[in-house]
């Protein structure tokens, strides 16, 4: 098992432009979540998903959108990005009591 | 809503030392506790929990108690490494509940405290 894998590891994106962070679990997990990490503080979460095709938002879903057509992926995708979405993200699924995460993506907005 | 503390950090600790690292929760109903670790570079890995009160988690030395009377879960090592070098962060989950309902197994997480050990 891979576990949760995340592309790209880091990224610099000018303001206005847009993108896709992928994400890919292979444990079959129906619960997936989208956290972003700012400096010295702990993970807020974005959007997440209980299934295929179920999605909403979490804590700070503005600027973000996600999709889940599959039970394996999870993208997220930032449409005009911001220097404020400068963060690291991290992509996780989950089973029974245990969240499991990917390696993250480093965003840099500049 | 649901909220977690952690003691304010940097903590820097000569190996061999003992650690503490201080967490409380607020929460509605009876939520699961963790702890997680993240490694330089890396994203978090769970390091132990406990999901009812008076249990117990246990892992690579590390332990804390689900303490419900003063709403708690410290984590305490009893000799600290280099290896052990890393961010910590305490963390709750709400148990999932269907479709419609306010509760999606989602983490809250504490600030998160740097530990770091010397040699």
């Amino acid at each position: 098992n891979a576990g949760v894998t995340q592309t790209p590891k880091f990224r610099i994106l000018k303001i206005g432009q847009s993108m896709t962070l992928q994400c890919t679990q292979d444990m079959n997990h129906n619960y997936m979540y989208w956290y972003r990490q700012d400096p010295g503080m702990g993970l807020k979460l974005i959007y997440y998903s209980v299934g295929a095709g179920i999605t909403d938002k979490g804590e700070v879903p503005n600027g973000y959108n996600v999709s889940r057509s599959t039970t394996e992926d999870f993208p997220l995708r930032l449409e005009l990005a911001a220097p404020s979405q400068t963060s690291v993200y991290f992509c996780a699924s989950s089973y029974g009591n245990t969240q499991y995460f990917g390696p993250g993506t480093r965003l840099t907005v500049l | 809503g649901d909220s977690v503390t952690q003691m304010e950090g940097p903590v820097t600790l000569s190996e061999e030392a003992f650690l503490t690292i201080n967490c409380t929760y607020t929460a509605t109903g009876y939520p699961s506790l963790f702890w997680y670790v993240q490694y330089p570079g890396e994203g978090l890995q769970l390091l132990l929990k406990a999901t009812k009160a008076d249990d117990k988690g246990s892992n690579k030395g590390f332990e804390a108690t689900y303490r419900k009377e003063t709403t708690s879960f410290h984590l305490e090592k009893g000799s600290v490494q280099v290896s052990d070098s890393a961010v910590y962060f305490c963390a709750l989950r709400d148990p999932p509940s269907d479709a419609g309902g306010t509760s999606y197994g989602k983490l809250t997480f504490g600030q998160g405290t740097i530990l770091t050990v010397h040699p």
